[in-house]
């Protein structure tokens, strides 16, 4: 059963880089699989950030393609996000999943990063 | 980008009884790129339909999703106390992105 487990700093200041971790357990990152980071605002819905392929092969949101890096790890079988330029409306809970089946199969249990001078 | 909407946002229902929750997209989708979520508090989301009606591993029978174009619903036929939660539904959908309801939140009654 694959298990993810995201890693970061809790607190990121205003117009600096958000950069979160997912370690990948029971799988591999180098599988025929898609790999993607999904974010909750407090109170909030879910809002999809972008996917990678084991192949490096990216996709990401729109709204956020221009500040928003996803790559891969194959040596410590993980994934990263950076979010450049963070404001306070990047405060949220972040989430790393596999993708299934057009779907988010297996999630995280979720890191709070929340934006802050 | 197409949006999904959820309805109702708030359901108040009892135990044993049938929950039918709606997700209706701006535009007509393709049904296998519908997928439902339960998320509950402090939680990560779980799946529990893909496909707009095939049940996720360890998804007991009583949940149940249908629909076609633009009009999916998930049913959950006989409410228990651990049903209660926030669900989402989710669609992939082109150029390569997933995007999600806004939610509704099931509440015992």
């Amino acid at each position: 059963q694959v298990q993810l487990q995201e890693s970061g700093p809790g607190l990121v200041k205003p117009s600096e880089t958000l950069s979160l971790t997912c370690a990948v357990s029971g799988d591999s990152i180098s599988s025929r699989a898609w790999w993607s980071w999904v974010r909750q605002p407090p109170g909030r819905g879910l809002e999809w950030i972008g996917q990678i392929f084991q192949s490096g092969s990216t996709d990401y949101y729109p709204a956020l393609k221009s500040r928003v890096t996803i790559s891969l790890d194959r040596s410590k079988n993980q994934f990263s996000l950076q979010l450049k330029s963070v404001t306070a409306a990047d405060t949220a809970v972040y989430y790393c999943t596999k993708n299934g089946y057009f779907s988010l199969a297996y999630w995280g249990q979720g890191t709070p990063v929340t934006v802050s001078s | 980008e197409i949006v999904l909407t959820q309805s109702p946002g708030t359901l108040s229902l009892s135990p044993g009884e049938r929950a039918t929750l709606s997700c209706r997209a701006s535009q007509s989708v393709t049904s296998t790129n519908l997928a439902w979520y339960q998320q509950k508090p402090g939680q990560s989301p779980r799946l529990i339909i893909y496909g707009a009606s095939t049940r996720a591993a360890g998804i007991p029978d009583r949940f149940s999703g249908s629909g076609s174009g633009t009009d999916f619903i998930l049913i959950i036929s006989r409410l228990e106390p651990e049903d209660f939660a926030v669900y989402y539904c989710q669609l992939f959908s082109s150029p390569s992105m997933y995007t999600f309801g806004q939610g509704t939140k099931l509440e015992i009654k």
